[in-house]
């Protein structure tokens, strides 16, 4: 079952633009993740944020995390061309799934 | 270089075949993982397994097959039971039980003609 549902589901921007996602999720986590996918490959991971965190950057990356209201957003600051590529949040659900739960990915376009 | 080798990239099978799809990983994980991923949609997981030889079943195991014999190799079979397989195979694998980050192999394309 997916738990994480990305919005929106395709993004366009200009280069130098920044690139915003979000996803949402249905029950508790205890950590939330984004990857990244390139056309025709394999997911490669961006950042982990836990449940008790609210925001982390990494590099141009800004991810932040609402667990009241079971969200969490991707920022992609003074985008790329080469940032072309599917996102997919992932959720690790309390209770000791013992397996992320993906939702169904956000396509970002950035245009020279 | 340390890494999931997914193989093979592109298979085309005939209705009725079981094929296997092969995933080593020489990380030194755990825990590795089987998703089917369709156009335009999330990974759906089909099965994973923590150590060896043991494993359990995802979300959509019916007509896959696993088996877990060495830490390093995961392989999957699609049997003749799976009444849509053409899609996009993911391994991944991750460190310990807890998913805290997955590492993905390049994918292997089944095609059935």
């Amino acid at each position: 079952s997916q738990q994480g549902e990305e919005d929106p589901q395709a993004l366009s921007i200009q280069e130098g633009e920044n690139a915003t996602m979000n996803c949402s999720y249905k029950t508790s986590i205890n950590n939330l993740q984004w990857y990244r996918q390139n056309s025709g490959r394999g997911l490669v991971h961006l950042i982990l944020i836990r449940s008790n965190e609210r925001e982390k950057h990494s590099g141009r990356l800004r991810v932040t995390l609402d667990t009241s209201k079971k969200s969490s957003s991707l920022l992609i600051t003074a985008s790329r061309a080469a940032d072309t590529a599917s996102y997919f949040c992932a959720t690790d659900p309390k209770g000791g799934s013992e397996k992320l739960v993906f939702g169904k990915g956000t396509k970002l376009t950035v245009n020279p | 270089d340390g890494g999931i080798t997914q193989s093979p990239k592109y298979l085309f099978r005939k209705e009725g075949q079981n094929v296997t799809l092969s995933c080593e990983q020489n990380l030194n994980h755990d825990a590795m993982y089987w998703y089917r991923q369709d156009p335009g949609q999330g990974l759906r997981l089909i099965y994973y397994s923590q150590i060896v030889n043991d494993f359990q079943k995802g979300d959509i195991a019916e007509g896959y097959s696993v088996s877990r014999e060495k830490k390093e190799s995961f392989p999957l079979t699609v049997t003749s039971a799976q009444k849509n397989p053409t899609a996009f195979y993911l391994c991944a694998s991750s460190q310990g039980r807890n998913p805290s980050e997955l590492f993905f192999g390049e994918g292997s394309r089944l095609t059935v003609l």
